[in-house]
């Protein structure tokens, strides 16, 4: 199994501002995923992160909009850039193990 | 795009029902569906890691059972009770490309009453 400290937990932020969410993996992952769940939606994978190379997008996702940071095998932060009241969601990280996949607490988000 | 689809979008249910929610997916390019419940304020949390066709897994009084030649899964509860409350999230997980990219359905939102 995995333990992922994300943090923060929720926060509500003016439109135009920034909010970095952090992830904290206890065993190197080669393979940390970011989701958003938009209210009413299912878990939408933003990006894929790997460590060592620049994070791979989804469709309708852009680097300059969730600009992603993975310095090392247990860490790795979301920003999400230049927010509006649709960014507000729950945004997860995640890893996949032989198990399943192993989810942060997750970052409720509120934009004002 | 991935299609996995989840019935039903919400259920109600008295303490002591048994319930049971649908989970289809596609048939082909098939590596292994996953089963989450994911309690309010909490993370998901993963419950079965199915992978082989006819498979039937049990954790307590929750089971799951998968077909992928037909492209579904069902999750039973037997005797729910008001803990078992949650949204419950299948996953896709494909043969080709990242097997550990997952596709979630958009959940079954259990509600038990006591």
């Amino acid at each position: 199994s995995a333990v992922i400290s994300q943090k923060p937990s929720r926060d509500i932020c003016q439109r135009g501002t920034s909010l970095t969410i952090q992830c904290q993996v206890d065993s190197q992952v080669t393979m940390m995923f970011w989701y958003r769940q938009q209210p009413g939606q299912s878990l939408t994978l933003i990006a894929t992160a790997n460590q060592g190379s620049e994070a791979t997008y989804e469709s309708g996702f852009v680097i300059d909009k969730f600009p992603i940071s993975r310095p090392n095998l247990t860490f790795s932060t979301l920003t999400v850039s230049n927010m509006s009241p649709e960014d507000s969601s729950i945004y997860l990280c995640s890893v996949v193990l032989t198990r399943g996949a192993f989810f942060g607490q997750g970052t409720r988000l509120t934009v004002v | 795009i991935l299609n996995v689809e989840q019935s039903p979008q919400s259920l109600h249910v008295q303490e002591g029902d048994s319930t049971n929610f649908t989970c289809s997916f596609p048939s082909s390019n098939f590596y292994a569906l996953h089963w989450y419940r994911w309690e309010t304020a909490k993370s998901p949390e993963a419950l079965f890691v199915m992978t082989l066709n006819g498979d039937e897994k049990k954790k307590g009084r929750i089971s799951a059972t998968l077909n992928t030649k037909e492209g579904y899964s069902y999750l039973y509860i037997k005797g729910s009770q008001p803990e078992d409350s949650a949204t419950y999230l299948c996953a896709f997980s494909p043969l080709s490309g990242s097997a550990r990219q997952l596709t979630f359905g958009s959940g079954t939102q259990l509600t038990v009453l006591p």
